[in-house]
């Protein structure tokens, strides 16, 4: 079954901790992407990797740091610089980057307090 | 002004109707266009790729007009389960020389509430 995974679905912290948000993906896909979602707003871009070993910053990178030392993963942490953390996070994938459609992961809930 | 915007809403249509949404970009450089639907709390999901001359899908009918730099998402006899956000999504070619492809820029959302 091919598709998007993302863990853990809700994740609850206290203000100063980094945390690691998992995304993994059985599509084959070269690209790779990490969003926010805040209610009643769109997606907003936070990182984004075309090939392995290799990402750009997004529209809103601060606080945040990735890495993709494996296709099949790209991992987001959100550091105790990033000033309002809690928000919805989507990480998406497309055959290659650009123009091309994405597909979601389920997103995980973070919480910070 | 937004590099896409659409109308939050809600649109509230009985059970059976017809509803349109429209969707305005900026960049007319824009090369692809998408429309997803998010259900409450759930991920995006692509609902259809939105070409030049136009594409139906059942009972969802996707219209591009480049010169007016608009899109539209066109549901007939409106289901139960049409309830929900529907983003309208362009791609942006990058600069030349940056050494980056495009990306996908969203809309907040069209949110249709469908009644019985």
């Amino acid at each position: 079954d091919g598709g998007i995974t993302q863990s853990p679905k809700y994740l609850f912290r206290k203000e100063g901790q980094n945390v690691t948000l998992s995304c993994e993906q059985n599509l084959n896909h070269d690209a790779m992407y990490w969003y926010r979602q805040d209610p009643g707003q769109g997606l907003r871009l936070i990182y984004y990797s075309q090939i392995v070993n290799d990402f750009q910053k997004g529209d809103i990178a601060e606080g945040y740091s990735v890495s993709r030392e494996k296709k099949e993963s790209f991992p987001l942490t959100v550091t105790s610089a990033q000033k309002n953390p809690t928000a919805f996070y989507l990480c998406a994938s497309s055959l290659t980057g650009g123009y091309y459609e994405q597909y979601f992961g389920p997103g995980t809930r973070l919480t910070v307090t | 002004r937004k590099e896409v915007e659409q109308d939050p809403g809600p649109f509230n249509v009985p059970e059976g109707a017809t509803v349109a949404f429209n969707c305005t970009y900026s960049n007319s450089a824009s090369q692809s266009f998408f429309w997803y639907r998010q259900d409450c709390r759930k991920e995006p999901k692509l609902l259809m790729s939105v070409y030049s001359s136009g594409n139906e899908d059942g009972r969802f009918t996707a219209q591009l007009n480049r010169a007016s730099q608009y899109i539209s998402l066109l549901i007939r006899d409106s289901k139960l389960s049409d309830s929900a956000t529907y983003l309208c999504v362009v791609t942006l070619r990058a600069p030349i020389g940056s050494g980056n492809t495009g990306k996908l820029i969203f809309g907040q959302g069209t949110t249709l509430q469908v009644k019985p």
